[in-house]
């Protein structure tokens, strides 16, 4: 069966330092990868989505960025953290296919709550 | 751009009384829609889907969901609810090959 991992759980960031969030994939090869930030009340933000290794897409302009460096990984960084960095972070997976459908049902990891101070 | 809407951010109820989250999306053509649960501390996990037959659809735990293309909804009802049940709820539409779309959630609290 399929797992999706993400690390660390939680993290507390100073403003201005480098952020680096991994999510990882078992049991499936070539996913459709996504990193989200969830915000209370205002639901799930889809930030980036990767079909494949070295194609990332950008889905909102801003402080962060995306690398997917192996078919089952995707990292989410930043070179310099901002208050409004500070939120859940959550990736998923769905099942890759032929012209990068996305229309898969995404499996969700457990997230990473970050905290910029 | 897709949009999706749920009309409750948040819903108290008793246990045993019934349930319905309302959800409408903006999209006029072939959709997908999902339901989402994320329980207290747990992950976000798939309640239900719908991608095309059968407009009402069955998910875990006694949800369904109907689908109701004229009316651009996809509600999410249970006939008597539990306590287990406190939760927030998510809906989401993708079509074609775009990415999914999210409501902003509705917290479901189940007083016992």
């Amino acid at each position: 069966s399929q797992t999706i991992h993400q690390w660390p759980a939680t993290l507390v960031q100073p403003v201005g330092s480098p952020l680096s969030l991994e999510c990882t994939v078992e049991g499936t090869s070539n996913p459709n990868l996504y990193w989200y930030r969830q915000a209370a009340g205002r639901g799930l933000q889809l930030l980036f989505y990767s079909v494949g290794i070295g194609q990332i897409s950008s889905e909102v302009p801003q402080n962060l960025s995306a690398s997917r460096p192996q078919d089952r990984q995707f990292i989410l960084s930043s070179k310099k953290l901002l208050l409004s960095d500070s939120g859940f972070y959550l990736c998923a997976w769905s099942g890759g296919g032929a012209g990068g459908r996305r229309t898969d049902t995404q499996y969700f990891g457990p997230g990473t709550r970050l905290t910029v101070l | 751009a897709q949009s999706v809407s749920q009309h409750n951010h948040h819903v108290i109820l008793s246990e045993a009384a019934s349930l319905e989250l309302g959800c409408n999306y903006s999209y006029g053509g072939t959709v997908n829609l999902f339901w989402y649960v994320q329980y207290p501390g747990q992950h976000l996990q798939l309640l239900l889907k719908y991608f095309s037959g059968d407009p009402l659809v069955k998910g875990i735990k006694g949800f369904e969901a109907e689908f109701i293309k004229s009316k651009f909804s996809f509600n999410l009802r249970k006939p008597s609810v539990q306590w287990s049940d406190t939760a927030e709820y998510f809906c989401a539409v993708n079509s074609g090959y775009s990415t999914l779309t999210f409501g902003k959630g509705t917290m479901l609290l189940v007083s016992p």
